[in-house]
């Protein structure tokens, strides 16, 4: 099956650094997702963004499909920005709209 | 919030005993997943659902097993329970246009979770 792989696996910052994140994945893809696990476990969709740009406040990110990857940027960051942050790709030869998931990235903002 | 709730939040068990964890919505969504969540692991997929009876297994689905008779629910029961199965449950539904390819969409919202402990 498809491989995700994200880097880094652990980052700390402190507050007000900018930040990127990085997905890979090996394989064509039809949708791509960032999440951002709270503190409290809760799952909080970041972004659908299988090709191209979006920006939302402090919060932008990048897929290059052709190439394979995608870019998660946080500009800024808060202390609420801790967390763990996951890509998750839905493979184009798969079926049923399944979401394979990265390893995450652990995100401590310190004050 | 795309309207899911799991039950129950929280459950400590004991090993042989048979669990079912529910989840609900109420958007009347065709596609439900179940996910667990491990550490090192990020969330695998257990099961999922593409309509009322109409059910598949995910890459971890040993040891598992699921039942949907109506659109809004979605349950996942573990048999018999062992340590190994020790983890968070998350349900997810899969909001989407109703085309498939690259130029659908299908974006996924999770619940809750579902912290359950096997001792």
């Amino acid at each position: 099956g498809i491989q995700v792989e994200q880097s880094p696996p652990d980052l700390i910052l402190q507050e007000g650094a900018n930040s990127t994140l990085r997905c890979n994945f090996s394989d064509s893809v039809n949708n791509l997702q960032w999440f951002h696990q709270n503190p409290w476990g809760q799952l909080i969709n970041l972004f659908y963004i299988p090709s191209g740009t979006k920006q939302n406040g402090r919060l932008s990110a990048t897929t290059v499909a052709t190439e394979r990857y995608s870019l998660l940027y946080i500009s800024s960051s808060q202390t609420t920005d801790s967390g763990v942050y996951f890509c998750a790709v839905e493979n184009s030869g798969g079926s049923n709209y399944k979401l394979t998931f990265g390893k995450g990235t652990l995100l401590t903002v310190n004050p | 919030d795309a309207g899911i709730t799991q039950s129950p939040r929280h459950k400590v068990t004991e090993t042989g005993t048979p669990v079912t964890l529910r989840c609900h919505q109420t958007e009347n969504h065709r596609y439900m997943y179940w996910y667990r969540q491990d550490p090192g692991h990020g969330l695998r997929l257990i099961h999922y659902s593409y309509g009322v009876k109409d059910t598949d297994k995910g890459e971890v689905s040993d040891g598992y097993s699921v039942s949907r008779s109506k659109t809004e629910d979605f349950l996942l029961t573990l048999e018999s329970a062992t340590s190994s199965q020790t983890s968070v449950y998350f349900c997810a539904i899969s909001a989407m246009s109703g085309t498939s390819g690259p130029s659908s969409y299908n974006e996924q919202f999770f619940g809750p979770g579902t912290r359950l402990t096997v001792l």
